[in-house]
């Protein structure tokens, strides 16, 4: 089975400041997805990014970035100028189909205050 | 445009009560799938469908069941409710699979007495 680990169950950032949620991932599997995804206090789950695992340019959003590091297993997020809409959990996911599995996993989550 | 639909918004349940969760999109989409939330434990996969009359099991199946007889639809069904199912549940689907961006609906908060 696939895993995802997130490291910082908590983290907070100043208004405008950049900060980097990590994620990292176990699998033996070569093509694979990654993702991020994005909770506010309103409950309702949004994707903030996505990345193809036989791509090496690193997938960009507005003032969302990912390093994508396959060697080491690592996926982590970058969020430059932090706004307070920020404000939220973020849940990084994994995905891999194989032997007929088509399961979309996620890690435990980082909850990201940003502070006016 | 409605997405994907969930209701109920809330329920509660006294143990051994059964329900069933629905959950409906209106965008064709093949691939959906059923998880739970609870505190420090992110999203657990419940049971997915990769098409209508296709289902299979994820991490935490047991204590629900799903069916699949139309595109549109996925419910959930609690058989004998525990307070182990206390939990948020979320429904979401995509075009043709996990490798695609998942479309949630808003959840349904149960709570198990």
């Amino acid at each position: 089975a696939q895993t995802v680990t997130q490291s910082q169950p908590e983290m907070s950032v100043q208004e405008a400041e950049t900060v980097t949620l990590s994620c990292t991932y176990d699998t033996s599997e070569n093509n694979y997805y990654l993702f991020w995804y994005k909770q506010p206090p309103s409950r309702q789950m949004i994707l903030v990014i996505r990345q193809e695992a036989y791509k090496q340019q690193n997938a960009t959003e507005n003032r969302f970035s990912v390093n994508f590091q396959k060697a080491a297993k690592s996926f982590s997020l970058k969020i430059s100028d932090s706004q307070l809409g920020d404000t939220a959990m973020y849940f990084c996911a994994f995905f891999y189909s194989g032997a007929g599995s088509y399961q979309l996993t996620f890690g435990k989550g980082t909850k990201l205050s940003v502070i006016p | 445009n409605a997405g994907v639909t969930q209701t109920p918004k809330f329920q509660v349940l006294k143990t051994g009560q059964s329900m069933t969760l629905q959950c409906a999109q209106d965008m064709n989409h093949e691939y959906m799938s059923w998880y739970r939330q609870d505190p420090g434990m992110g999203l657990r996969l419940i049971h997915y469908s990769v098409g209508a009359g296709i289902t299979d099991q994820g991490e935490v199946p047991n204590g629900y069941n799903v069916s699949r007889s139309t595109t549109e639809d996925f419910p959930l069904r609690l058989l004998s409710a525990a307070p182990s199912q206390t939990s948020v549940y979320f429904c979401a689907s995509s075009r043709t699979g996990g490798h695609q961006p998942q479309h949630f609906g808003d959840g349904t908060r149960l709570s198990i007495l």
